[in-house]
C-alpha cells in the first residue's frame, strides 16, 4: 500500500488567493483527519470524517477554511482567501483498525 | 489552552545513554496516551501507547510511564540510537475516541 498521498508537497502563493490541499487515505480506513502543524501549537487537529461524513470541525480555525470528503478515497482542505498566518505544514491521516497513519504533510507558504 | 504540553522544545543526548521526554496534561477526562515520532519532511508515525489501566509499557528499547495523579507521562529510549534523532510528538485522547490531541513536540537529537 502506498500510504497516505498528499498533494502537493509545497506550495507558496500569495495573500487572498484560493488554496486547496488533497489527501487520499489508505483503502479500507473509514476516518480521515486533518492536522496542522505549528511551532507554536503543535499539531492541531483542524476536521476528522468518519465514512466520509464530518463529525468534528471544531478545530476549523475560521470561515476561510473548508474541508470536503466526496467519497472514500479523496478529500481536499481548502483555504479562501489565505492569509500569511495560515503558514504552516498540514498532514492529513487516515484510520481504520485503530492505528493513525499520516501523509508526509504539505508545507504551505503565503507571502 | 494547550491541554497537551511538552515543555522541552529540544533535547540532547549522547548515544548509548538514556533519553527521557516528558509530557503533562490537563484534563482529567483522558484516558489514553499516545507517542509519535516525526522525521523531517514526512509524517508523525505512532511509536508506543498506554492506557490509564496501566502505568507502565514496554516495546524494545522504548518504554512509556504513566503518573495519572500528577497527569504525567513520559518516554525512556534506552539505549539511544542516532536513528532516534526526530520530533516526538506525545497524544492524549479518551479511549475510543477518534479525536487525539496533540502536544508542540520535543526535537531529540542523538550525539555519536
Amino acid at each position: 500500500d502506498a500510504g497516505v498521498i498528499q498533494s502537493p508537497r509545497h506550495e507558496v502563493t500569495e495573500m487572498g488567493q484560493e488554496v486547496t490541499l488533497r489527501c487520499k487515505p489508505i483503502s479500507g480506513h473509514n476516518s480521515l483527519f486533518w492536522y496542522r502543524q505549528t511551532m507554536m501549537r503543535g499539531l492541531e487537529l483542524l476536521i476528522y470524517f468518519n465514512n466520509n461524513v464530518p463529525i468534528d470541525d471544531s478545530g476549523m480555525p475560521e470561515d476561510r477554511f473548508s474541508a470536503k470528503m466526496p467519497n472514500a478515497s479523496f478529500s481536499t482542505l481548502k483555504i479562501q482567501p489565505s492569509e500569511p498566518r495560515d503558514s504552516a505544514v498540514y498532514f492529513c491521516a487516515s484510520s481504520g483498525f485503530g492505528f493513525r497513519y499520516f501523509g508526509p504533510g504539505t508545507r504551505l507558504t503565503v507571502t | 489552552d494547550q491541554q497537551v504540553k511538552q515543555n522541552s522544545p529540544s533535547l540532547s543526548v549522547q548515544e548509548g545513554r538514556i533519553s527521557i521526554l516528558n509530557c503533562d496534561y490537563t484534563n482529567s477526562m483522558f484516558d489514553y496516551f499516545l507517542w509519535y515520532k516525526k522525521y523531517p519532511a514526512e509524517g508523525p508515525t505512532f511509536l508506543i501507547s498506554i492506557s490509564s489501566i496501566k502505568d507502565k509499557n514496554e516495546d524494545g528499547r522504548f518504554t512509556v510511564f504513566l503518573n495519572k495523579s500528577a497527569k504525567h507521562l513520559s518516554l525512556h529510549i534506552v539505549p539511544s540510537q542516532p536513528g532516534d534523532s526526530a520530533v516526538y510528538f506525545c497524544a492524549a485522547s479518551r479511549f475510543g475516541n477518534e479525536k487525539l490531541t496533540f502536544g508542540t513536540g520535543t526535537r531529540l537529537t542523538i550525539i555519536p
